[in-house]
C-alpha cells in the first residue's frame, strides 16, 4: 500500500514568511510524528498526534511552530515568521499502535530552505 | 529526558568484514530501541528493532544486542556488502517520542 507521503517536497521562502508543510500517514494509522533533520544530525523530535490531539508537543522549538491534524488523518506543521535556523528537512512519520506500537514509519521529507 | 549517545561517527570496513556501531541512552525507563538506515537523499528506513525485555534479535545479516543494566545497545552487521554504505541511526524511546543518536556514516570499502 500507499507509504507516508509530504508535500511538497521542496520549499524555498524568504525569512519572515509564513509555510506550510503537508504530511499524509499510512491509511489507518492512528499516530502521526513530526521531526526536524538538519545536515548530518539525527532526526530531532518536534510534536506526535494521537488521532486528533497532540499528544506531546514538547519538541517544538518555539511559539513559531505550531502544527494541527483536525480529521485524525493529514497533519499539517506551521512555521511562522520563517528564520534562516530554521532551514532543515522536516520528517513525518506514522504507526498503527494496534498492531505494532512503537514501529514508526517515515515519509520522504520536505527540504526547507530559508534564504 | 532521554540522550542517546552514539559511536563511531564514520565507520569504514571492508567489504565482507564486519561492522559493529554503539551506542547509549540515559533514561533506564526506556523500553523500545529501533535502528534506522538512511542513504543520501533518502527518508530513514527501519531495518531492526529491540524491546527492553529482549537482550538480542538477529534477522539474516544483522543483528541487535541490549543490556540493560549498563544501558548499552549495538547493530551487527556481518558479511557486509556494498549497498550497506549508508547513515545508521540509533534511537530508544519509553512512549512515543522518539530520541535519535547523530547517526554513523558506514562505508563500505571494495
Amino acid at each position: 500500500g500507499a507509504g507516508v507521503s509530504q508535500t511538497p517536497s521542496n520549499k524555498v521562502t524568504e525569512k519572515g514568511k509564513y509555510v506550510e508543510l503537508r504530511c499524509d500517514p499510512i491509511s489507518g494509522h492512528t499516530a502521526l510524528y513530526w521531526y526536524r533533520q538538519s545536515l548530518g544530525q539525527g532526526p530531532e523530535f518536534l510534536i506526535y498526534f494521537q488521532g486528533t490531539g497532540a499528544a506531546d508537543d514538547s519538541g517544538l522549538p518555539n511559539d513559531r511552530f505550531f502544527a494541527v491534524r483536525p480529521e485524525g488523518s493529514v497533519s499539517t506543521l506551521k512555521i511562522q515568521r520563517t528564520e534562516r535556523g530554521d532551514s532543515a528537512v522536516y520528517l513525518c512519520a506514522s504507526s498503527d499502535r494496534a498492531s505494532g506500537p512503537y514501529e514508526q514509519y517515515f515519509g520522504p521529507g520536505t527540504r526547507l530552505t530559508v534564504t | 529526558g532521554e540522550n542517546v549517545e552514539q559511536h563511531p561517527s564514520t565507520l569504514s570496513v571492508q567489504e565482507g568484514d564486519s561492522a559493529v556501531i554503539k551506542c547509549t541512552y540515559s533514561d533506564s525507563a526506556s523500553n523500545y530501541f529501533p535502528w534506522y538506515k538512511q542513504e543520501l537523499g533518502k527518508r530513514p528506513q527501519l531495518i531492526i528493532d529491540i524491546r527492553s525485555n529482549v537482550g538480542e534479535k538477529k534477522d539474516q545479516r544483522i543483528a541487535v544486542t541490549l543490556n540493560k543494566t549498563a544501558k548499552h545497545f549495538s547493530l551487527h552487521i556481518t558479511e557486509t556488502q556494498p549497498e550497506d554504505s549508508a547513515v545508521y541511526f540509533c534511537a530508544a524511546t519509553r512512549d512515543d517520542k522518539i530520541i535519535f543518536g547523530k547517526g554513523t556514516r558506514l562505508h563500505i570499502l571494495p
